[in-house]
């Protein structure tokens, strides 16, 4: 049973270079989440599913994008890297709306930009 | 937005209780969770509340107020492994986890 996994656990990328981060998920969560943790800001939401077929935006969207073509799987993509993008990222899943659901979160990717 | 807040960091000697204060203010409110997190890993969930009053689980207790936007988790009994970050987290009108920047907690012996 492996839960929420990501890779890779760690890249470094060259500025204006595309990256996916990748993120499944075994327990048949509805809801999956993108976070980015920075020293002293916390994590910060960066997009959301619902469910599969559906995204939605969070509090830091510009920059990435994400799709859930289905219920496991909810890959992050960075269009064109920034150096402000180097972050730890976390993903995390969860049964969705409901006001007893606990979020689940992923290993993490440390990205550096450069 | 939502502006949550904690301390920064705390100190405490094994064998202590400490007290992690978080205070909200945020669009509606679906509950208030407590994470843990040691370096360089995932965070963990800890506790939820989602009405007033004390939810104990073990060493670890978590408190909220409602109306005056204010929680705490209490660690009693401390030990060197509690030595991590704890995150306060409130969930919004939108179901949306916010997070604050997390609490430093170093356990002393």
């Amino acid at each position: 049973i492996a839960g929420i996994t990501q890779a890779p656990t760690s890249q470094i990328l060259a500025a204006g270079r595309r990256m996916t981060l990748r993120c499944t998920q075994d327990m048949r969560h509805n809801a999956m989440y993108w976070y980015r943790q920075d020293l002293g800001l916390g994590l910060r939401l960066i997009h959301y599913s619902n469910t599969a077929g559906t995204t939605g935006k969070g509090e830091v969207p510009d920059g990435y994008s994400v799709s859930r073509a289905n219920t496991d799987d909810f890959p992050l993509t960075l269009a064109s890297a920034v150096p402000s993008q180097t972050s730890v990222y976390f993903c995390a899943s969860g049964h969705g709306e409901s006001s007893t659901d606990t979020q689940y979160f992923g290993p993490g990717t440390r990205l550096t930009v450069l | 937005g939502q502006n949550i807040d904690q301390p920064t960091e705390m100190t405490a000697t094994e064998g202590a209780i400490v007290q992690i204060n978080c205070t909200y203010q945020t669009s509606g409110f679906n509950g208030l969770f407590w994470y843990q997190q040691h370096a360089g890993e995932a965070p963990t969930f800890l506790s939820y509340n989602v009405l007033d009053g004390l939810e104990e689980k073990g060493r670890f207790s978590s408190f909220l107020s409602r109306s005056k936007g204010y929680s705490y988790l209490l660690l009693k009994e401390l030990q060197m492994k509690d030595s991590a970050s704890y995150l306060c987290a409130v969930r919004d009108g939108d179901y949306k986890l916010s997070f604050g920047a997390g609490t430093t907690v170093t356990v002393r012996a």
